[in-house]
């Protein structure tokens, strides 16, 4: 079965674009998770989906959003860049995310860089 | 409140037992994890244990847990060079299931 993937691997911005980054979760599984990994704040939890449906969101702006679509593969857009969302950004699938013996399974990230 | 607290850094010989400590806050944390991030990749899942359970074996890993002090442990045993990476604890709170609280990490040597 084929892991989570997510495209691009490597994206170099600049200040004020914007970004789209894409993720496709393990088959079957329907819960999407995104993660932030910076070495100042760690790794923060940026905002989960469901069945199309954002169900949690953490302590981010709004520049910060995402969807999902029916196939549950997710994107998460980042608008108006600032340099701080320099990052390595990771993607979590669970089959329903929140079952008592869930597992996050994680992509390979996707390692923005804003100039 | 959620907070997960771990040691910077670990250096061991090649060949010995590694232990890498993590304490959390949230006692009503379900699941416990580990995970392994090697340099310019994601987070591999290293092996998870429930909350009612003390101990969990899986080939060279254990994980103990003591929930009184909300005290987790992962020893590797034997340790190779290829373990070298940072390894990152995990919680996941029942009112807050949908997410993973992630420690710093500790990075690990392991020294020829």
């Amino acid at each position: 079965k084929a892991g989570v993937t997510q495209t691009p691997r490597y994206l170099i911005k600049t200040r004020g674009q914007q970004v789209t980054l894409s993720c496709s979760p393990i088959s079957g599984h329907r819960s999407v998770s995104w993660y932030q990994q910076t070495p100042g704040q760690g790794l923060q939890f940026l905002f989960e989906y469901f069945s199309e449906t954002q169900r949690n969101k953490g302590n981010f702006p709004g520049r910060f959003s995402g969807r999902q679509f029916s196939n549950s593969r997710s994107e998460m857009n980042v608008s108006t860049l600032e340099l701080g969302d320099s990052a390595l950004y990771l993607c979590a699938s669970s089959l329903l995310g929140t079952g008592r013996e869930e597992t996050q399974y994680f992509g390979p990230g996707t390692r923005l860089l804003v100039l | 409140g959620e907070d997960v607290e771990q040691s910077l850094f670990l250096s061991v010989r090649e060949g010995d037992s590694s232990v890498i400590n993590c304490t959390y806050t949230d006692s009503s944390s379900t699941y416990l994890y580990w995970y392994k991030q090697e340099p310019g990749a994601g987070l591999q899942l290293l092996t998870y244990i429930f909350s009612n359970m003390d101990m969990k074996q899986d080939q060279r890993l254990t994980v103990l847990l003591n929930k009184k002090d909300k005290h987790l442990s992962l020893r590797i045993a034997d340790t190779q060079t290829g373990d070298s990476a940072i390894y990152f604890c995990a919680e996941r709170p029942m009112d807050s299931s949908y997410k993973l609280i992630f420690g710093s990490g500790t990075r690990l040597l392991v020294r020829p």
